[in-house]
């Protein structure tokens, strides 16, 4: 059973800091990374998403991926309440470029 | 542009009935998805159509559940009949066919819950 593993919080964290989110996976051959995020009763949106080792900047998000250590990391800078959502991570897993399995998701709280 | 679709948004049934879910992909999608996600549990994939053939049914829980794709446009998902377990919200997603990152679109979600 391939899995994705993620804390579920609730990870609180004062506006302006920087909220850093983990997320492990079972999958050694996993190709793609994805960070979704969701706020309460709405879609998961896809924010960010990174392939090969090291870091990716968008903005205020910056994704890190360490193939070796099967890690994947979501640090997001300057925190806003805004950002206050779930923060869903998927890997497609070794073949299968379509396919996301999802870990069970990050609460992020951002206290104004 | 409009975004993957999704009716009804809740949809509340008694065991051993019927429902379908429907899910309208954005235009010119060819890939589209199901997944659900159960209470306490992270969101699964179901099932995979490109346009209208069936790619990937891997996901599917059992033969109650029938996704079909006519058309290769929208898409229902039906449980017929419906168990307990089958509680949980509905998702679709939809992304284009020559997308490098396969991004994703995900619809609102169908809420299902069955008494």
């Amino acid at each position: 059973q391939k899995e994705v593993e993620q804390n579920s919080g609730p990870l609180s964290v004062p506006e302006g800091a920087i909220a850093s989110l983990n997320c492990t996976y079972s999958d050694r051959g996993s190709q793609s990374f994805f960070w979704y995020r969701q706020y309460s009763g709405k879609s998961p949106e896809l924010i960010m998403f990174i392939y090969s080792n090291g870091d990716k900047e968008d903005g205020r998000f910056t994704a890190q991926l360490n193939k070796a250590s099967q890690y994947v990391s979501l640090l997001i800078r300057d925190s806003q309440p805004s950002d206050s959502a779930t923060y869903l991570c998927a890997v497609s897993p070794q073949g299968s470029n379509y396919k996301l399995t999802f870990g069970k998701g990050t609460l992020l709280t951002v206290n104004p | 542009e409009a975004g993957v679709t999704q009716f009804p948004s809740h949809s509340v049934i008694e065991k051993g009935q019927t429902v379908t879910l429907r899910c309208d992909p954005i235009s010119g999608h060819d890939n589209l998805y199901w997944y659900r996600r159960v209470m306490g549990k992270e969101i699964k994939f179901l099932l995979h159509f490109v346009k209208e053939s069936k790619q990937d049914e891997s996901g599917m829980p059992n033969n109650r559940f029938l996704a079909e794709r006519t058309g290769g446009t929208y898409s229902t998902l039906k449980v017929q009949p419906a168990e307990l377990e089958d509680s949980g919200v509905y998702f679709c997603a939809s992304s284009r066919m020559d997308s490098n990152n396969d991004e994703q679109f995900f619809g609102p979600g169908t809420r299902l819950t069955v008494l």
